[in-house]
């Protein structure tokens, strides 16, 4: 069963802006994660952050959490046409050893 | 070639056949996965291996079978196509998930069974 929920479920922004994308989780967690996929494509890891970091930046990338809330958030600066892709959150499952996937935010980004 | 590899790219298949679908990882990691992408449903998980011979089921195991002779392969066998099964699967493998390793993911199979 899935544990995160992405939000928005599409965001459209022109070349420059920031998009953020929000994931929900239900249960607690240890670490969360944020992958990329461009269509057609496997997917791709982007950024890991563990349950007692805040916020963690990775180049343009900028991922927080907040556990208490249940909840953590993906910033893209400066988006570009080329980060035009789908972003999914995933938690590790009850197992310990996959991960649970929302269903993802679909990114446009248009020059 | 390096990575993860899946075959085929894309098979079509008729309604009670039985397919297969190949994945192979050239860094020896321990653990691999098999997910499948529906629309509405993102990625749900098939099965898993800890390590060769050692299986185990995930969310949507049904219908699936399994095997890991050797650490590399991780075959997915439909035993008898149901339209349900139309999907794309990733195979995805992973050094030591239980830590909160990131995983890598094939480039998937796009199945459609008529």
């Amino acid at each position: 069963s899935q544990q995160g929920e992405e939000d928005p479920q599409a965001l459209s922004i022109q070349e420059g802006e920031n998009a953020t994308m929000n994931c929900s989780y239900k249960t607690s967690i240890n670490n969360l994660q944020w992958y990329r996929q461009n269509s057609g494509r496997g997917l791709v890891h982007l950024i890991l952050i563990r349950s007692n970091e805040r916020e963690k930046h990775s180049g343009r990338l900028r991922v927080t959490l907040d556990t208490s809330k249940k909840s953590s958030s993906l910033l893209i600066t400066a988006s570009r046409a080329a980060d035009t892709a789908s972003y999914f959150c995933a938690t590790d499952d009850r197992s310990g050893y996959a991960l649970n996937f929302g269903k993802g935010t679909s990114l446009l980004v248009t020059p | 070639d390096a990575g993860i590899t899946q075959s085929p790219r894309y098979k079509i298949t008729e309604t009670g056949r039985q397919v297969t679908l190949m994945c192979h990882q050239t860094w020896s990691h321990s653990y691999m996965f098999w997910y499948r992408q529906d629309l509405g449903h993102g990625l749900r998980l098939i099965y898993y291996s800890a390590a060769a011979d050692i299986t185990d089921k995930g969310e949507v195991p049904d219908g699936y079978v399994v095997s890991r002779s050797k650490t590399e392969n991780f075959p997915l066998t439909l035993e008898s196509a149901t339209r349900s099964q139309t999907s794309v699967y990733f195979c995805a493998s992973s050094e030591s998930p239980g830590t909160g390793i990131e995983q890598y993911f094939g480039p998937g199979t796009r199945l459609t069974v008529t």
